[in-house]
């Protein structure tokens, strides 16, 4: 079954330091990801997506992430986190439908 | 703003009333989706549409759920006598057709359900 892990529920870190948070994905032949950052009793939003080409990926918000195969990661980073990316950060896979597969989402806390 | 609209925002309602949901994406969006979001767990898919046409739902849409897309434009969720189970967040998600839209999901503030 297709599925998308990120082990960490929480990470603190603090305002000005860099921050990552780990996701891995089942390997398929087709591989669409993305990351997704929700608010406190908000939507989704997207922050960044890899569909193909360059592993490297920019997204919104000074956030970068890097699809590996090899590792079956696409892990999310930035190199220095404000108060205000406090929230809820979700990765997601893509399938045939593109119906989303969503991992159990990372807390980021920053702290001042 | 994504230009996806939910309605309501809240609805809290007792065990075994029946609720409805409403979806507005963008014209844009030929598919449309449905999400639950239990607390602590990330989305869930329930159901898609594209254009009118309802093409895949989930084991977690039990006989109690039904969704409609008429004329493709709004979609509504519907659940009949309601469990306390049932209480969630109910994410929509539009999709564009056009080329560098077409892999993009777009959601809505969603809807937060309590049953009590």
């Amino acid at each position: 079954a297709q599925s998308v892990t990120q082990l960490d529920s929480q990470v603190p870190v603090f305002e000005e330091a860099p921050v990552e948070l780990r996701c891995n994905y089942s390997s398929s032949v087709s591989v669409y990801l993305f990351w997704y950052v929700q608010y406190p009793n908000q939507g989704l939003q997207l922050l960044l997506k890899y569909l193909s080409g360059s592993t490297l990926v920019k997204g919104i918000n000074g956030f970068e992430a890097e699809f590996n195969k090899s590792q079956t990661s696409f892990h999310l980073r930035k190199p220095s986190v404000h108060i205000s990316d406090t929230a809820e950060y979700f990765c997601a896979k893509g399938g045939a439908t593109n119906k989303l597969i969503f991992g159990t989402g990372t807390l980021l806390a920053v702290q001042p | 703003d994504t230009g996806v609209s939910q309605d309501p925002r809240h609805k809290i309602t007792k065990r075994g009333q029946n609720v409805t949901f409403r979806c507005d994406p963008i014209s844009e969006h030929n598919r449309l989706y449905w999400y639950r979001q239990t607390l602590g767990q990330g989305p869930e898919f329930l159901t898609y549409f594209q254009n009118e046409a309802q093409l895949e739902k989930s084991r977690l849409l039990s006989d109690r759920f039904s969704a409609e897309r008429p004329k493709g434009s709004f979609s509504t969720l519907e659940i009949q006598r309601t469990e306390q189970g049932d209480s969630a967040m109910y994410l929509c998600a539009g999709r564009g057709a056009e080329s560098g839209q077409y892999y993009e999901q777009y959601f809505g503030p969603g809807t937060r359900l309590t049953v009590t």
